[in-house]
């Protein structure tokens, strides 16, 4: 059974594009949430999705928008990036009632 | 607003002794807390949760102390191992709330000497 997988590992961007990151949560689980993890800090709450629903925000500006799929997969954008953005991504998925969250092994952002 | 503190950055354990890793939080409403290990170029991976009705909750060399009085939780490693040496982060929830979004600590590197 293959755990949250996301892509891509690693991804260098210019400030100003736009990127693109993706992830499939574990099997059985509807909910995905996405977290930053900026060096040295925890990871902080971007956003949740359940029923192809953003279902609570977290403090992260407009740029960051995201999406989910009727598999439950998910993708995270994230528009004109600043040199601020370069963090690690991490998807975390549930089962809906569960608190308990499995994490992705990330995608390292690097906006240069 | 940090409302789940880790104000250890790092803690340095002899292998096979005990290794404590604190944890505090702010907010009384947090009633569901966990621990996460997260090695370099991994996510992190789930550890352990007590829920705020009980004060200690234990699966193998793991226990979790909470003392809601205090809005404080602990973990507890016994033997500690080198495989044990990672980055360890609290994290709190509130359980009924509408997303179960989990508030993390700024971690604990632990390391584990041989």
């Amino acid at each position: 059974d293959a755990g949250v997988t996301q892509s891509p590992t690693h991804l260098i961007k210019t400030r100003g594009q736009q990127v693109t990151l993706r992830c499939s949560p574990k099997s059985g689980h509807d909910t995905v949430s996405w977290y930053q993890q900026a060096l040295g800090q925890g990871p902080q709450f971007i956003f949740q999705y359940y029923e192809e629903e953003e279902r609570q925000r977290g403090n992260f500006p407009d740029r960051f928008s995201g999406h989910q799929y009727p598999n439950y997969s998910s993708e995270l954008n994230v528009n004109a990036l600043l040199l601020g953005d370069s963090a690690l991504y991490l998807c975390a998925s549930r089962p809906g009632v569960s608190t308990e969250a499995f994490f992705g092994q990330g995608t390292r952002l690097t906006v240069v | 607003d940090q409302q789940v503190k880790q104000n250890s950055p790092s803690l340095s354990v002899q292998e096979g002794r005990i290794s404590i890793l604190n944890c505090d939080y702010t907010n009384s409403m947090f009633d569901y807390f966990l621990w996460y290990k997260k090695y370099p170029a991994e996510g992190p991976t789930f550890l352990i949760s007590i829920s705020s009705i009980k004060d200690k909750n234990e699966d193998g060399r793991f226990t979790v102390f909470l003392n809601k009085s205090a809005k404080h939780l602990s973990l507890h490693i016994v033997p500690s191992q080198p495989g044990d040496s990672a980055v360890y982060f609290c994290a709190a929830a509130i359980e009924g709330g509408a997303t179960n979004k989990l508030i993390f600590g700024t971690g604990t590197l632990l390391a584990v000497q041989p």
